[in-house]
């Protein structure tokens, strides 16, 4: 079934922590994305990027990271994660173009003791 | 600064009921907007995404509007089911370059047996 598959499903992770969540899609969609949910704030973006080989920052990228080696795969690693990352994160996908629908994963929910 | 703001911050509605969600935006230069229901636990997915020059959109029982003049849209349900219960997302795309998604932060709705 096309789509995009996140992993893990759910983690708990202690403080000073590195966390990769993974992202991967089988749609040959160009631009990937990854999102943060939060009760009362709704959906922000971490980081994107429109082809593989190029990333760019959202509007709550610190102390987060991404890479795009490829088309399909698009990783979200935080290098020491901090309580205030508790979340759950979406990884999403379009295709190129400004009304290319997105495509949502399932989510990750991550929990920082 | 561009904004989506989405009423009723919530609703709860007795099976068989119509209701409709609004979503006021504030984004400039406008390039579409797009509605998406997000299940519990679930990614969003998508309902309708209607362009400039788009008035109404329907998908089943979900019905779109847009009046790009005041800048306001609605979405509304008719004849709604339990499996309505869910969290209904406003999104306006601006026409810039890169990523310009701007989301509201839901109405989320629960309908009653």
């Amino acid at each position: 079934i096309a789509g995009i598959t996140q992993a893990p499903t759910s983690q708990i992770l202690a403080a000073g922590r590195r966390m990769t969540l993974r992202c991967t899609q089988d749609m040959r969609h160009n631009a990937m994305y990854w999102y943060r949910q939060d009760l009362g704030l709704g959906l922000r973006l971490i980081h994107y990027s429109n082809t593989a080989g190029t990333t760019g920052k959202g509007e709550v990228p610190d102390g987060y990271s991404v890479s795009r080696a490829n088309t399909d795969d698009f990783p979200l690693t935080l290098a020491s994660a901090v309580p205030s990352q508790t979340s759950v994160y979406f990884c999403a996908s379009s295709g190129q173009g400004g009304a290319n629908v997105l495509t949502f994963g399932a989510g990750s929910r991550l929990t920082v003791l | 600064k561009n904004q989506v703001e989405q009423s009723p911050q919530s609703l709860i509605i007795l099976e068989g009921k119509n209701c409709t969600l609004q979503c006021n935006y504030t984004v400039s230069p406008f390039s579409n907007l797009r509605w998406y229901k997000q299940d519990t636990g679930r990614g969003p997915v998508s309902l309708t995404i209607m362009t400039f020059s788009e008035n109404t959109k329907s998908n089943g029982r979900y019905t779109a509007t847009l009046d790009a003049d005041t800048k306001q849209s609605s979405l509304h349900i008719t004849a709604s089911q339990l499996s309505d219960s869910a969290s209904y997302i406003c999104v306006v795309s601006a026409c810039q370059a890169g990523t310009a998604l701007i989301f509201g932060k839901g109405t989320t709705l629960s309908v009653s047996s």
